[in-house]
């Protein structure tokens, strides 16, 4: 039974391009977190989504980013327009519904801007 | 202030030690308490998952919960050099919704 998988592992973009980070989430899981991680922080809630619906969004910088959960296919975070300030790691988590105790993550993209 | 506080350490403890880690908060609503493990450039990994106030055990690690204080603790028992990795805790107030965490406490368990 896979884990939460991301893809790419590793992400480097120029300052201006758009990154796409991928996530698929456990089998059978149906609720997809994303969460940022900076250097030396914890980790800050972005976005929640199920399938084809954003549920909570709260913690979404308010321009640039985006999130999707399609009927088929992986969850998408995509990012327009790339900063020096996006440089992170992204870490999407999984869990199946409600009273489920606790999310799975993933391994994470860490995506660096040059 | 920080909906949740925790301790970044560094800390660093012999083989074999009882280890404690805490977290305070403020919002009184959190009622889902949790515990993550994460090695160096991996993701967190869910070690204890506890509701409400008490105490819960899974092997070599105990959780502690005090909602009247708004504190909360892990306790590793024979602390083995595999242990060293950053605890972070993190909290809600529902099930399924964002978690809230600690910035996380840097472990390092010394053979």
């Amino acid at each position: 039974n896979a884990g939460v998988m991301q893809n790419p592992r590793h992400l480097v973009r120029r300052r201006g391009q758009e990154a796409r980070l991928r996530c698929s989430p456990m089998k059978g899981h149906s609720h997809v977190y994303w969460y940022r991680q900076l250097p030396e922080e914890g980790l800050k809630f972005m976005v929640y989504l199920q399938k084809e619906n954003i549920i909570d969004e709260s913690g979404m910088p308010k321009e640039r980013f985006s999130a999707e959960f399609p009927k088929e296919g992986p969850s998408i975070l995509r990012i327009q327009q790339v900063v020096r300030g996006d440089s992170a790691a992204y870490f999407c988590a999984s869990s199946p519904g409600a009273g489920s105790g606790g999310y799975t993550f993933g391994s994470g993209t860490r995506l660096t801007v040059v | 202030q920080k909906e949740v506080e925790q301790d970044p350490g560094p800390l660093s403890v012999p083989e074999g030690a009882i280890v404690s880690l805490n977290c305070t908060y403020s919002n009184s609503a959190f009622q889902y308490f949790m515990w993550y493990r994460q090695y160096s450039r991996k993701g967190p990994e869910l070690l204890m998952y506890t509701y409400s106030s008490g105490n819960k055990e899974d092997g070599r690690f105990t959780a502690q919960v005090d909602k009247s204080s708004k504190y909360i603790s892990l306790f590793i028992r024979d602390s083995q050099p595999s242990d060293s990795a950053t605890y972070l805790c993190a909290m809600s107030a529902h099930g399924n919704e964002k978690l809230t965490f600690g910035t996380g406490t840097r472990l390092t368990i010394i053979p």
